[in-house]
């Protein structure tokens, strides 16, 4: 079965980086990695995504290994606000979207 | 402007009824997906539509089905409703191509209760 795999929590002091990975073995080659967040009882938010090349936006860095098999959410400083669930998503080249089982991040002052 | 628009926000049903749930995407957005978030299973994608057309399709059985209407709103139904059908139904739309190809704007969720 396609699945991906992220540690079930993570702590991160307030400022520090927090590194979150994913493995993703089943993603297809042809397809994007996504990563979203969710915070309690919201809809999940857009983050980042990339397909083999690192990728760096407003909010987040993203590396993807070369075998692209996993990759690793950067939040550069977290903040408390970036205390969330964060979920890495991808295809399989059967088309089917799968989703990580998500990572407890708590940026802790 | 305005976002992702779930209604109802809650919803209570009981064995074997049928539910309607609506999603009106960001405007101008072609694409909308619906999702199945539950504890046990987390976060499980369940159909997509895009120009009134199912693109894909998750693993669900048949009591799920949707559809997508001309102004890009989308209906998800769900009949002979189980206990386990409890759970958070999100719905997202981006700009066009298939869920996940571009970057998805979720709505807040429709949570429905069956009892």
């Amino acid at each position: 079965d396609a699945k991906t795999t992220q540690p079930t929590s993570m702590d991160c002091a307030e400022g520090r980086a927090a590194n979150l990975p994913c493995n993703h073995s089943t993603i297809s080659g042809n397809e994007y990695v996504y990563w979203y967040r969710q915070i309690h009882s919201q809809g999940p938010q857009y983050i980042i995504h990339g397909l083999k090349n690192n990728e760096t936006n407003e909010m987040a860095s993203l590396i993807i290994t070369e075998d692209r098999k996993s990759s690793t959410l950067i939040l550069p400083h977290a903040t408390l606000r970036d205390t969330a669930v964060y979920y890495c998503i991808g295809k399989t080249s059967y088309d089917k979207v799968i989703f990580g089982p998500g990572t407890s991040l708590s940026v802790i002052p | 402007k305005a976002g992702v628009t779930q209604t109802p926000r809650y919803l209570i049903k009981t064995r074997g009824q049928q539910v309607t749930l609506s999603c009106s995407p960001i405007s101008g957005h072609r694409s909308v997906s619906w999702y199945q978030q539950t504890p046990g299973q987390g976060l499980q994608f369940l159909f997509e539509y895009f120009s009134e057309t199912q693109r894909n399709k998750g693993n669900f059985p048949g009591r799920f089905s949707g559809r997508q209407f001309s102004n890009s709103r989308s209906e998800m139904n769900v009949s002979t409703l189980e206990l386990g059908d409890s759970a958070l139904y999100l719905c997202a739309s981006s700009l066009d191509g298939q869920a996940l190809r571009t970057e998805a704007f979720f709505g807040q969720g429709t949570r429905l209760t069956v009892v």
